[in-house]
């Protein structure tokens, strides 16, 4: 059975880090592309990140361009999203997410989320 | 990347059918087969409905169908049911190559 299982997430201020882990486990992580998707609450999806299954790409949402980085550890089973200069705006909850294995970019299986709330 | 449009909410009695639609543009719905439908319930995360445009995953009911027309998706949902009551989002690859996401639509079942 496929899942995804988030961790990370936490209260912070505006400004601070934060790194959130995704622990994938029941198919071949290094064989998949991973994304990062978001949802303020009350709001809807919102893509942030993208990554390539071996790591040598990676794309990013302009809002979040420069701040943010995702990363995997393929031994590991790991996906990850180091946040920096975290804004109000960025308080959601974030979910990892496993792209299809077919041509495209849809999406197929969701991890439950990890919430992140920026405030001061 | 501009998110795509929907219509915020459709709603329908049970056993008729409803069309949710997604509209975006030539340089994402419009350039790509690569449009996709999630249904969310509160508090749950997004499960696939359909992808590439008009295809089922595995396990999805019969009921629920995709099409495009131009820069314009959309998913029916026919033979209406209280558990197809959800939020649903549509999504499409993208000329930048990454995907964008609908602003959502609610379905209420009356």
């Amino acid at each position: 059975e496929v899942q995804l299982v988030e961790s990370g997430g936490a209260l912070v201020q505006p400004g601070e880090s934060l790194r959130l882990s995704c622990s994938a486990s029941g198919f071949t992580f290094s064989s998949y592309w991973m994304h990062w998707v978001r949802q303020a609450p009350g709001k809807g999806l919102v893509w942030v990140s993208r990554i390539k299954s071996d790591g040598s790409s990676t794309t990013y949402a302009d809002s979040v361009k420069g701040r943010f980085t995702i990363s995997r550890d393929n031994a590991k089973n790991t996906l990850y999203l180091q946040m920096n200069s975290l804004r109000a705006e960025d308080t959601a909850l974030y979910y990892c997410v496993r792209e299809v294995a077919i041509a495209g970019i849809g999406m197929d299986y969701w991890g439950q989320g990890t919430q992140l709330t920026v405030s001061s | 990347q501009s998110a795509l449009t929907q219509p915020a909410s459709v709603s329908g009695s049970p056993g008729q059918s409803i069309t949710i639609s997604c509209t975006g543009t030539s340089s994402d719905v419009g350039g790509y087969n690569y449009v996709y439908w999630y249904q969310q319930y509160p508090g749950k995360a997004p499960k696939l409905m359909i992808y590439d445009v008009s295809n089922r995953p595995s396990g999805v009911s019969n009921r629920f169908s995709g099409s495009k027309s131009g820069n314009t998706a959309s998913l029916t949902i026919s033979g209406l049911q209280a558990e197809d009551e959800a939020d649903y989002y549509c999504s499409s690859y993208s000329s930048s190559t990454t995907p964008v996401f609908g602003t959502g639509t609610k379905v209420t079942v009356l």
